[in-house]
């Protein structure tokens, strides 16, 4: 049983420009969310999404946004980078996002903004 | 506003003694509680968690964690450490229902030397 998957596993980018992340969320769950993690401290919230709609933001800017696909498999974009976007980007997935289902972590993408 | 208190950002401890890494939580609304632990370089694994019930809740790796509704604290114990328990333990609490965003403490090092 495959957990979280996330892609790429680490990428570098210059500021400015744009980045894409992958989810693949743990076989049964429908329920994405995205945390970014910055060094030395807890992961934030960015944004969950459930039946293909964003249904709760974290206190990101415009320039994060995301994408549900009908395989529950999620995507999170990134424009316009700064170099304080660089963090650990974790996404987590559950069955019924309102539940108290176990919400299970992605090994997460690094992302190096220079 | 919900948040989460980590009072400790290192608990160290001698392998076979028992170890306590402390939380205290803030919710408007029952909460659900978790913890999570993450190794270097890796994503967060789940470790337990509280929905309701028992007050005594037990999890992976020995660990168990007492939920304490009148000190709003949910602390995580385990009797014997083991030298491969240490890494960063994060405490995290989602109102249940309601929100469907973990909140994070900032993270407790545990080290348990041999």
């Amino acid at each position: 049983d495959a957990g979280v998957t996330q892609s790429p596993t680490h990428l570098i980018k210059t500021r400015g420009q744009q980045v894409t992340l992958r989810c693949s969320p743990k076989s049964g769950h429908d329920t994405v969310s995205w945390y970014q993690q910055a060094l030395g401290q807890g992961p934030q919230f960015i944004f969950q999404y459930y039946e293909e709609e964003e249904r709760q933001r974290g206190n990101f800017p415009d320039r994060f946004s995301g994408h549900q696909f009908p395989n529950y498999s999620s995507e999170l974009n990134v424009n316009a980078l700064l170099l304080g976007d660089s963090a650990l980007y974790l996404c987590a997935s559950s069955y019924r996002g309102l539940s108290g289902n176990t919400i299970y972590f992605g090994e997460g993408s690094w992302l190096t903004v220079v | 506003a919900q948040s989460v208190a980590q009072p400790e950002d290192q608990v160290n401890v001698a392998e076979g003694n028992p170890l306590t890494v402390k939380c205290t939580y803030s919710v408007s609304g029952n909460p659900y509680l978790f913890w999570y632990v993450q190794y270097p370089n890796r994503g967060l694994q789940f470790l337990l968690k509280y929905i309701t019930g028992d007050n005594l809740v037990k999890g992976s790796y020995g660990f168990e964690a007492e939920f304490n509704k009148s000190q709003t604290s949910f602390h995580l114990k385990k009797p014997s450490a083991l030298v491969s328990d240490s890494a960063l333990y994060f405490c995290a609490v989602r109102e249940a229902d309601s929100s469907y965003k973990l909140i994070f403490g900032s993270g407790t090092r545990l080290l348990v030397r041999p």
